[in-house]
């Protein structure tokens, strides 16, 4: 079936490098997208959003990037703290208050 | 951004005892609420949508029965697990939509049954 998926399990950076995650999707008819960040024991927190009319959306050191030609979504942490370790899930959805299918996620790592 | 509240955030419970876990929408009103469960070092998986004032509606493989879900009033939907035995002990998440998609989530529970 549809999935949402993450190419890598675990990412290690530097404390001041910036991170990259890559999520990959397979349902061509989804059209919103978040990434969350999930500390241990708490539940996710919003990140960032773009929806599928826009390839590149910009929060507080926090990028966005989204290519509906290969199905990819990206989110890049500029200048990485040890407050950004934690597991990131990208998730997808149809349309309005339609169901959110999350990625397997990825845990960042944040070296000092 | 929006204030989904859920409680307890940990629960310990014998084998065979009933467990409910509330979810509030603190600031927004929400006629719909959604229940993830998430296994150690595991994506979330959606167990059901809870819809105000009707039916919840579970996802394949979800035991309705099992997981009795009321969503009451507009920022108030209950999960009680039911007969709970060591296999249903996980994390559950609720959340709920202030607009149309954005999805913000309460803080969690940890369910351990004994």
């Amino acid at each position: 079936g549809e999935s949402v998926g993450l190419h890598l399990p675990t990412l290690s950076v530097q404390e001041g490098d910036n991170s990259i995650i890559n999520c990959a999707y397979s349902n061509s008819a989804s059209d919103y997208f978040i990434w969350y960040k999930q500390e241990s024991g708490k539940g996710p927190q919003f990140i960032i959003d773009i929806r599928s009319n826009m390839d590149k959306r910009q929060g507080q050191r926090v990028t966005v990037l989204l290519n509906k030609t290969v199905k990819h979504l990206s989110l890049q942490i500029a200048a990485t703290q040890p407050g950004d370790s934690a597991v990131y899930f990208c998730a997808e959805t149809t349309g309005a208050n339609s169901k959110l299918t999350f990625g397997k996620g990825i845990t960042l790592s944040v070296r000092p | 951004g929006a204030v989904v509240s859920q409680h307890p955030s940990w629960v310990i419970c014998k084998s065979g005892t009933s467990v409910k876990i509330e979810c509030r929408s603190l600031d927004f009103q929400a006629t719909t609420m959604f229940w993830y469960r998430q296994f150690p070092k595991q994506s979330l998986m959606l167990m059901a949508t809870s819809n105000e004032g009707s039916k919840a509606t579970y996802e394949q493989g979800v035991e309705k029965d099992k997981f009795l879900i009321n969503h009451a009033s507009l920022t108030l939907s209950t999960l009680t697990v039911t007969s709970a035995h060591p296999e249903d002990s996980s994390f559950y998440i609720c959340s709920a939509r202030p607009t149309a998609e954005k999805l913000f989530f309460g803080s969690g529970t940890q369910l351990s049954v004994l």
